[in-house]
């Protein structure tokens, strides 16, 4: 099994602070996504990163993609309640097989 | 609408119950996936298929019985479960090719075993 830790485990901010969740691993990844899941709902793709030191931005949330293809970020500039949900990464390996990370739960308070 | 969907999306049954959790999409997708997501635990694989062919079964308890009729519908039949099976069942599918392509989730089967 290919660990993918994420932190901060819980995160509770107010709306319109900034925040960055991260998710490594000792193990390298061929690709890496981001999915975001709300309460009562599976979770949705947000972003695939491939290559090592990628940037991608959506909106107000920037992914990257570490150098050795070992860990991810995902910042979210001035958050909204919007943003309210269970943050996850899957690192996929050479073999097409994917490992989800164990979350991050955000809670944005307007 | 995600375009995976999933029925019944909550379920309480006895351990002695049988029951079926139905997945189906008409995306085009070849790949059908379940998926158990329990709390403060990573999602657990539990069964693949590829063309409606199982290609991988992560050492999940015969309890658990899954079905792929055709590339668009996805079951898993329950049979006298324990409570720790509660969870939230999740089907996923995703298209062949490049490892690039995410998943499509649909909005699980929350299943509560008592």
């Amino acid at each position: 099994t290919q660990l993918l830790e994420q932190s901060p485990q819980f995160l509770s901010i107010q709306e319109g602070e900034n925040l960055t969740v991260y998710c490594n691993s000792s193990s390298v990844f061929s690709s890496l996504q981001w999915y975001r899941q709300e309460p009562g709902e599976g979770p949705v793709l947000l972003v695939t990163v491939v290559t090592g030191g990628e940037v991608k931005k959506l909106k107000r949330l920037t992914f990257q993609f570490g150098d050795a293809r070992k860990d991810s970020s995902l910042h979210i500039t001035a958050a909204q309640p919007g943003d309210t949900g269970l943050y996850l990464c899957a690192g996929a390996n050479t073999g097409n097989q994917f490992y989800f990370g164990t979350g991050t739960s955000l809670t944005v308070i307007p | 609408e995600t375009g995976v969907t999933q029925t019944p999306r909550h379920l309480v049954m006895g351990m002695t119950n049988k029951k079926s959790l139905k997945c189906e999409q008409h995306l085009g997708h070849n790949a059908m996936y379940w998926y158990k997501q329990s709390a403060k635990k990573p999602l657990e694989l539990m069964f693949v298929y590829n063309f409606k062919e199982q290609t991988e079964n992560n050492s999940v308890p015969s309890r658990f019985s899954p079905e792929c009729p055709n590339s668009s519908h996805l079951f898993l039949h329950l049979h006298t479960l324990q409570p720790e099976d509660s969870a939230l069942y999740l089907c996923a599918s995703r298209p062949p090719g490049p490892t690039t392509e995410g998943y499509t989730f649909g909005s699980g089967t929350r299943l509560t075993v008592v």
